[in-house]
């Protein structure tokens, strides 16, 4: 079975751009959330999207929006840019059953905001 | 955003000798996870464990679900070069909750 694939990979915006992240979730899984990891944070939730509805979130600002598609994969997109968002992304799929809090994650999207 | 309260920061170990790493958090949380992260690549999940008191063993690992559902441990037996990276924590509330993470555990080991 295939993993949890994201891309890109690494990109470098400047302040005030836009940007989308794109995710393909674990075949089997219809779950899938974002994060964002800090240099030298553990991850911290964005959002959670099931049947291409947000379904949970964490504490970020509105500019931070997503989807997610009928096969499940999903977008994370970034709007009015800020230094501080220079981050790793990380997309994380799971199944929809009980228990299964289990996340599997993707290398991530290294964004640099200049 | 919130984290958990992970200890030690940095371990500096030998080759061999065991590993021992905790967390703790002011919330209880339904269910307790342990996953490492290798430069360039996403958490990998090491352990889950889903009920108070509960201890588990993936191979030389050990995590245990403490009974106030606020903490857990996680060991490493007999460590070897490949366990170098950093280890998470991770606690689940329920529902629709995401994943709180703890800021991680460096692994060092000196050969």
């Amino acid at each position: 079975e295939t993993g949890v694939t994201q891309s890109p990979t690494h990109l470098i915006k400047t302040r005030g751009q836009q940007v989308t992240l794109r995710c393909s979730s674990q075949s089997g899984h219809n779950t899938v959330s974002w994060y964002q990891q800090a240099l030298g944070q553990g991850p911290q939730f964005i959002f959670q999207y099931y049947r291409e509805e947000e379904n949970g979130r964490g504490n970020f600002p509105p500019r931070f929006s997503g989807l997610q598609f009928p096969n499940y994969s999903s977008e994370l997109n970034v709007n009015a840019l800020e230094l501080d968002d220079s981050a790793l992304y990380l997309c994380a799929s799971s199944p929809r059953i009980p228990g299964a809090n289990v996340l599997t994650f993707g290398a991530g999207s290294r964004l640099t905001v200049l | 955003g919130q984290q958990l309260n992970q200890s030690p920061q940095s371990m500096f170990i030998q080759e061999g000798e065991d590993v021992s790493m905790n967390c703790t958090s002011s919330s209880i949380f339904n269910t307790w996870l342990w996953y490492k992260q290798d430069p360039g690549e996403g958490p990998v999940l090491l352990i889950a464990l889903y009920k108070a008191g509960e201890l588990t063993s993936n191979g030389r690992l050990t995590a245990q679900f403490g009974i106030t559902r606020k903490d857990s441990f996680l060991n490493i037996s007999a460590s070897i070069p490949s366990d170098v990276g950093i280890y998470f924590c991770a606690g689940h509330g329920g529902g629709a909750d995401g994943l709180t993470f703890g800021k991680g555990t460096h692994l060092i080991i000196q050969p």
